[in-house]
């Protein structure tokens, strides 16, 4: 099984600042997802990306794929306390199988 | 978007007794859905792989005849935990794959007493 390793596992900056995620795998995924989750629900899929060097941007989120399609990362810019949740980032391991890194908790200080 | 269903959404059961976990995809067919067990504060960790009309296929140190899984139509898979356990307590999600996405159940909440 191809290992994920997410980065930072903690995180707790003041409102208005920015933060990335790192997502890092000495293998190659053939896409990459990354997650938000809420306590006591499931995860719910904020983007996929799918070809190396691929920037893909949801309003304040920043995302991108690694040239190699080994590495992802999430940039956040001027947090807000609605930013606050669990970040999981996940590899495509095979047609279904989703690998999963080991998670960011993120809180935003009001 | 496709929906993904599960029931109970929490349940609490003695420590000897079996607990069945349904997972439903409601507006699409899987011929395959996972099953994921999270602790507190952790990440998703994959238990198996339900495969409608065969058998599951299970994550390495995933006891099988404890967890069992029945994938009996194209919209259900269910996880049965049998004689449970307070180690057993944990939050259970499933998964159902549509197209590159994977859509994930709400989770089900065990506590083992």
């Amino acid at each position: 099984t191809q290992l994920l390793e997410q980065s930072p596992q903690f995180l707790s900056i003041q409102e208005g600042e920015n933060l990335t995620v790192y997502c890092n795998s000495s293998s190659v995924f053939s896409s990459l997802q990354w997650y938000r989750q809420e306590p006591g629900e499931g995860p719910v899929l904020l983007v996929t990306v799918v070809t190396g060097g691929e920037v893909k941007k949801l309003k304040r989120l920043t995302f991108q794929f690694g040239d190699a399609r080994k590495d992802s990362s999430l940039h956040i810019t001027a947090a807000q306390p609605g930013d606050t949740g669990l970040y999981l980032c996940a590899g495509l391991e095979g047609a279904q199988k989703l690998v999963f890194g080991q998670g960011t908790r993120l809180t935003i200080n009001p | 978007g496709a929906v993904v269903s599960q029931h109970p959404s929490w349940v609490i059961c003695k420590s000897g007794t079996s607990v069945k976990i349904e997972c439903r995809s409601l507006d699409f067919q899987a011929t395959t859905m996972f099953w994921y067990r999270q602790f507190p504060k952790q990440s998703l960790m994959l238990m198996a792989t339900s495969n409608e009309g065969s058998k599951a296929t299970y994550e390495q140190g995933v006891e099988k005849d404890k967890f069992l899984i029945n994938h009996a139509s194209l919209t259900l898979s269910t996880l049965t935990v049998t004689s449970a356990h307070p180690e057993d307590s944990s939050f259970y999600i499933c998964s159902a794959p549509r197209s590159y996405e994977q859509y994930f159940g709400p989770g089900t909440r065990l506590t083992v007493t």
